[in-house]
């Protein structure tokens, strides 16, 4: 079955304790972003990467981390993390970036979405 | 920065009536997504436009590109409880990275 699989789906923590919510996706899609949801705000993207080793930031990267070292993983790693950083997370991928204008090609597959709280 | 704003934020209808959700962007657009959310879920993909004045529909759903694709919306006619969630429009303008809107909560009273 095609998915974007997040783990964990739900993480309370400490801060300044690192974290890592990893993303995976069975697709082979080169396009993989990071969002984070929160009340009135909506969706806002954190990083995204472009393929293998290419990645740049969103609009909200401030304490966040990201890799992209084989094409199926994308870990979202915070190094210290704070309370402002308890929100709703998203994991999407795409088989191809939003810019490509090809029909299909760049629709978002969500994961399930991990639950962060930062105590 | 860029910005999507959509309104309104939160829309409570009777089963049976019409909904609209509008979307806003601050700069042009080259395309535009539609999203939906369920309660508790995550975002699934409606639809997305890509020409000025364009109109689509699915059944009870019809999403519009503005002409000067700096706007969209979404109607659905009818509504139904299974309607029930957060819509969301999402585009982009020039670069690789996607603004989504503030999202539509819609709640339907059967």
């Amino acid at each position: 079955e095609a998915q974007v699989t997040q783990n964990p789906r739900y993480l309370i923590t400490v801060t300044g304790k690192k974290l890592t919510v990893t993303c995976s996706q069975n697709m082979n899609h080169e396009y993989m972003s990071w969002y984070r949801q929160d009340p009135g705000l909506g969706l806002r993207q954190i990083y995204y990467s472009m393929n293998v080793e290419v990645t740049d930031k969103g609009d909200v990267p401030e304490g966040y981390k990201v890799s992209r070292k084989e094409k199926r993983n994308f870990p979202l790693i915070l190094e210290s993390p704070s309370p402002n950083q308890t929100s709703l997370y998203f994991c999407a991928s795409s088989l191809l970036p939003p810019s490509t204008s090809g029909r299909a090609k760049n629709i978002q597959y969500f994961g399930a979405g991990t639950r962060l709280s930062v105590l | 920065g860029q910005q999507v704003m959509q309104i309104p934020q939160y829309q409570h209808v009777q089963e049976g009536e019409d909904f609209t959700t509008y979307c806003n962007s601050s700069t042009t657009l080259s395309n535009i997504q539609w999203y939906k959310q369920r309660p508790g879920g995550h975002p699934v993909f409606l639809i997305q436009l890509v020409k000025s004045g364009e109109v689509k529909k699915q059944k009870r759903l019809t999403f519009q590109f503005g002409e000067a694709k700096k706007n969209s919306s979404l109607h659905i006619t009818a509504t139904q409880t299974t309607d029930v969630g957060t819509y969301f429009c999402a585009g982009r303008t020039g670069a690789n990275n996607l603004f989504f809107g503030t999202g539509t909560r819609l709640t339907v009273i059967p």
